[in-house]
């Protein structure tokens, strides 16, 4: 019940197209779901978070899509970018409590 | 959001020896976390490092085997002890605390460990 789970492993686009990945969870008290990316040699940073009370949140090229009702989350990367190649880590916390549960992470490779 | 600063980068260290990672945080945060991810892989949590009081371990993790301390609220070690070549990872210090409904979750860069 405490796992989030993660798709695709490993996501290949082109420059110009559309990422999306995919995570569910199960633990309907998680309240907070954010986003990860991570480069090689460096600690995962947060990219962009959502609450359970809004379906969608966008910051530049990164959308949150959320369905409540699914218990699914999703990250859109529009336009995406030879920069964007990273792995995206999803999670999920609850309440007070600060430790994060984590996917298993997605390499997402942007060709050119 | 706070900056932290985790030392050594990388080492190569020789089985049964003992290493002490440092992350130094440029403001003072709640909570601090130790974590462990090997190459290619998600992250795990080790323990949650509690300023004034003994860090609090996931399952599979010992004090005995990764000490931490905490001795005020910017500064946190994690020593791996009589390493194997099973503790070759990346260990990585993380902070977290609030601000507003904002949770931030910041990471050090990491420390990648090599055990021969």
């Amino acid at each position: 019940q405490q796992q989030v789970k993660q798709s695709p492993q490993s996501l290949i686009v082109q420059k110009g197209g559309i990422s999306i990945i995919n995570c569910a969870y199960e633990n309907t008290a998680f309240d907070y779901f954010p986003w990860y990316q991570q480069f090689p040699g460096k600690g995962p940073a947060l990219l962009i978070a959502i609450r359970p009370d809004v379906s969608e949140k966008k910051e530049g090229r990164f959308t949150i899509s959320f369905n409540k009702s699914a218990k699914q989350f999703s990250l859109h990367i529009m336009d995406s970018q030879p920069g964007d190649s990273a792995t995206y880590f999803c999670a999920a916390s609850k309440g007070s409590n600060y430790q994060l549960i984590w996917g298993a992470g997605t390499k997402l490779i942007i060709k050119p | 959001s706070a900056v932290i600063s985790q030392k050594p980068s990388r080492d190569i260290c020789q089985r049964g020896t003992s290493l002490t990672i440092q992350c130094q945080v440029d403001s003072q945060v709640t909570m601090m976390f130790w974590y462990r991810q090997q190459p290619g892989q998600s992250l795990t949590l080790i323990a949650t490092a509690n300023q004034g009081s003994e860090a609090t371990y996931e399952s599979g993790f010992v004090i005995d085997k990764f000490p931490i301390s905490r001795p005020n609220l910017t500064f946190s070690t994690l020593t791996v002890s009589n390493m194997s070549p099973e503790d070759s990872s990346i260990y990585l210090c993380s902070t977290g605390d609030r601000t507003g409904r904002v949770r931030g979750y910041t990471f050090g860069s990491g420390t990648r460990l090599t055990v021969v």
